[in-house]
């Protein structure tokens, strides 16, 4: 397929475990988005890559989040420590180009639930 | 950063009719709107956008108008189908590197 993919599609874990959570772009996408969703929430922007770079990770919830990406493509969020609170849908979105008014393309994202 | 709010959170429509969702943002620097339209277990799809050189743009049964001085941006469904019930979504551009921030959303039912 050509669109964003995201795998697990569920992911079930317990508290204070870690959790990797993946992305994979559409190929030539050079920007790379992570969104999360809480239930009958808007999306609520955690971290974009340009390339391999992250300018900006202010709105990563806490320092339990992290993520990268690699040969400008494939990324990686991780949660260490999970919390309940975490429970949410994790979103990957890629654009060609990090231009304003670039279409952004949406996987069909994560759901993670922390018991 | 920039504040979208999102009304009505849900709107029942008889199919046939039309829907209006209506937005407002708080940095009047954004300059592109998009609506995205979420499906249940799918990520959200871009459906329409506006820039701010623009007024009003429509495609097909959907258009989307701007008012930069109000700050507020709506989009309008005409002749609802079926098809159209999802979870609709507004957001506006921010800052230097064109962060998108999001409304809560409106869950639109279309009535057969």
């Amino acid at each position: 397929g050509a669109g964003v993919s995201q795998s697990p599609s569920n992911k079930v874990t317990e508290k204070g475990k870690d959790v990797e959570l993946r992305c994979d772009p559409i190929s030539g996408h050079t920007a790379l988005y992570w969104y999360r969703q809480s239930l009958g929430q808007g999306l609520e922007f955690l971290i974009y890559f340009q390339g391999n770079s992250a300018p900006d990770k202010s709105g990563l919830p806490s320092d339990r989040f992290s993520a990268e990406r690699t040969g400008g493509s494939v990324s990686t969020l991780t949660i260490q420590r999970t919390q309940q609170e975490d429970s949410a849908v994790y979103l990957c979105a890629s654009s060609l180009e990090f231009n304003e008014g670039d279409e952004q393309f949406f996987g069909p994202g994560t759901r993670l639930t922390v018991l | 950063g920039e504040n979208v709010e999102q009304h009505p959170s849900t709107l029942s429509v008889q199919e046939g009719d039309s829907a209006v969702i209506k937005c407002t943002y708080s940095d009047s620097a954004s300059n592109y709107f998009p609506w995205y339209k979420q499906e249940l277990g799918k990520g959200p799809q871009l459906i329409i956008d506006i820039r701010s050189n623009v007024g009003e743009k429509k495609d097909q049964r959907i258009a989307v108008t701007l008012n930069k001085t109000a700050k507020h941006f709506s989009l309008h469904i005409t002749e609802t189908q079926p098809e159209d019930s999802a979870v609709y979504f507004c957001a506006a551009s921010w800052g230097n590197d064109y962060k998108l921030s999001f409304g809560a959303g409106t869950t639109v039912t279309v009535r057969a």
